[in-house]
């Protein structure tokens, strides 16, 4: 059974640029979560998706967004980058909304430059 | 957000011995998940548990849900160089439609 696979590995982008992060979950997971990892932060939690549906969303500013498509891929998107917007961006799929089991991809590597 | 306080911030350690962390927190969890991330790395999934007093092994693995819901731990027996890597503790709150809360991670160095 495949994983989940998070493209690109890894990404630069120029300040003011936007860029789109793709997550395909693991077959038959349902739900989908983003979290962004830095070294001061720790993980932190973006949104949650759910059959297309964002059902949860952390304290982040309206540059990051995201969708869930009909098969469950799930892409997320951050628009006029910053600097401090560099990181792992990491993807989690669970089986369904109330699964607690979420099991992670390899991340996207995004560096801001 | 909220993180959940994990315990020690980092560890060097023998290899062969023993180690133990820990996650605590003010609010109640329901759920409590054990993580390891090695460098450039997603986290992987090592123990779920599920129940207040709840002792689960995986290997040289044993993690606990603690009995005031409040707090679980992670001892890893005769660590060996592979175990090197940052191990997080999530926890899944009982109330609300809330998502997983992740502690800050325990960056654990072997030495042979």
């Amino acid at each position: 059974k495949a994983g989940v696979t998070q493209t690109p590995r890894y990404l630069i982008k120029t300040r003011g640029q936007q860029v789109t992060l793709s997550c395909s979950p693991i077959s038959g997971h349902r739900s989908v979560s983003w979290y962004q990892q830095t070294p001061g932060q720790g993980l932190q939690f973006l949104f949650e998706y759910f059959s297309e549906t964002q059902r949860n969303k952390g304290n982040f500013p309206g540059r990051f967004s995201g969708r869930q498509f009909s098969n469950s891929r799930s892409e997320m998107n951050v628009s006029t980058l910053e600097l401090g917007d560099s990181a792992l961006y990491l993807c989690a799929s669970s089986l369904d909304s109330i699964s607690a089991e979420a099991f992670f991809g390899q991340g996207t590597r995004l560096t801001v430059v | 957000g909220q993180q959940l306080n994990q315990s020690p911030q980092s560890m060097f350690i023998q290899e062969g011995e023993d180690v133990s962390m820990n996650c605590t927190s003010s609010s109640i969890f329901n759920t409590w998940l054990w993580y390891k991330q090695d460098p450039g790395e997603g986290p992987v999934l090592l123990i779920a548990l599920y129940k207040a007093g709840e002792l689960t092994s995986n290997g040289r693995l044993t993690a606990q849900f603690g009995i005031t819901r409040k707090d679980s731990f992670l001892n890893i027996s005769a660590s060996i160089p592979s175990d090197v890597g940052i191990y997080f503790c999530a926890g899944l709150r009982m109330s609300g439609n809330t998502p997983l809360v992740f502690g800050k991670g325990t960056r654990l160095s072997v030495i042979a």
